[in-house]
């Protein structure tokens, strides 16, 4: 059973453009959101968190949206720079401080 | 500020043996978590630690065991390593204070091979 969910397995994008990263969830009890990016081999790296409490986090380039209703968080990049590429991760807080992720978006971005 | 340190970076094992892992937290962080990514099952949690008491444990066996001790460095084992055991543990330090944020960073991750 599958918590969090990102169904589109990869992303492509033009240099400059927006980069919409999608992320779905079941759980109504989770209580924090956060993304990460990954390169491979390496551990993820935190690029940014928004409370349920919340429909909207902004900071530099990454705004991450919540739709509580909907059950659906998305993470915007704009612009999108070729150093984004990589595989990023969405992750929901639930009992304790425990992370479900979902499997990762691959996003390239093409210069 | 240090990150999160994980040693070693990479081991090889064989089947039947056991295995210790080390992390070191971000000074200040009193809340260690460890995570299993493999190919198949994508990141999932383990176990998490705080104040040298296990939190919270995921879906895994009881041959995956941790502790963490007074300085919040944590360690995991897992023993009677299996083949389907290789993969990339990752251990991540988050401070704590109720209802906060509670980002969690990750340091770089052991690569277990179990051979």
């Amino acid at each position: 059973d599958q918590q969090v969910k990102q169904n589109s397995p990869s992303l492509s994008v033009q240099e400059g453009r927006i980069s919409i990263l999608n992320c779905d969830y079941t759980n109504s009890m989770f209580d924090y959101f956060l993304w990460y990016k990954k390169y491979p081999a390496e551990g993820p790296t935190f690029l940014i968190s928004i409370s349920s409490i919340k429909d909207k986090n902004e900071d530099g380039r990454f705004t991450v949206f919540l739709n509580k209703s909907a059950k659906h968080l998305s993470l915007h990049i704009v612009p999108s720079q070729p150093g984004d590429s990589a595989v990023y991760f969405c992750a929901a807080r639930g009992a304790g401080n425990m992370l479900t992720f979902g499997g990762g978006t691959r996003l390239m971005v093409k210069p | 500020k240090a990150g999160v340190t994980q040693t070693p970076r990479y081991l090889i094992k064989t089947r039947g043996q056991q295995v210790t892992l080390s992390c070191s937290p971000i000074s200040g962080h009193r809340s260690v978590s460890w995570y299993q990514q493999t190919p198949g099952q994508g990141l999932q949690f383990l176990f998490e630690y705080f104040s040298e008491t296990q939190r919270n444990k995921g879906n895994f066996p009881g041959r995956f065991s941790g502790r963490q001790f007074s300085n919040s460095r944590s360690e995991m084992n897992v023993s009677t390593l299996e083949l389907g055991d290789s993969a990339l543990y990752l251990c991540a330090s988050s401070l704590e204070w109720a209802g906060g944020a509670a980002e969690q960073f990750f340091g770089p991750g052991t690569r277990l091979t179990v051979l």
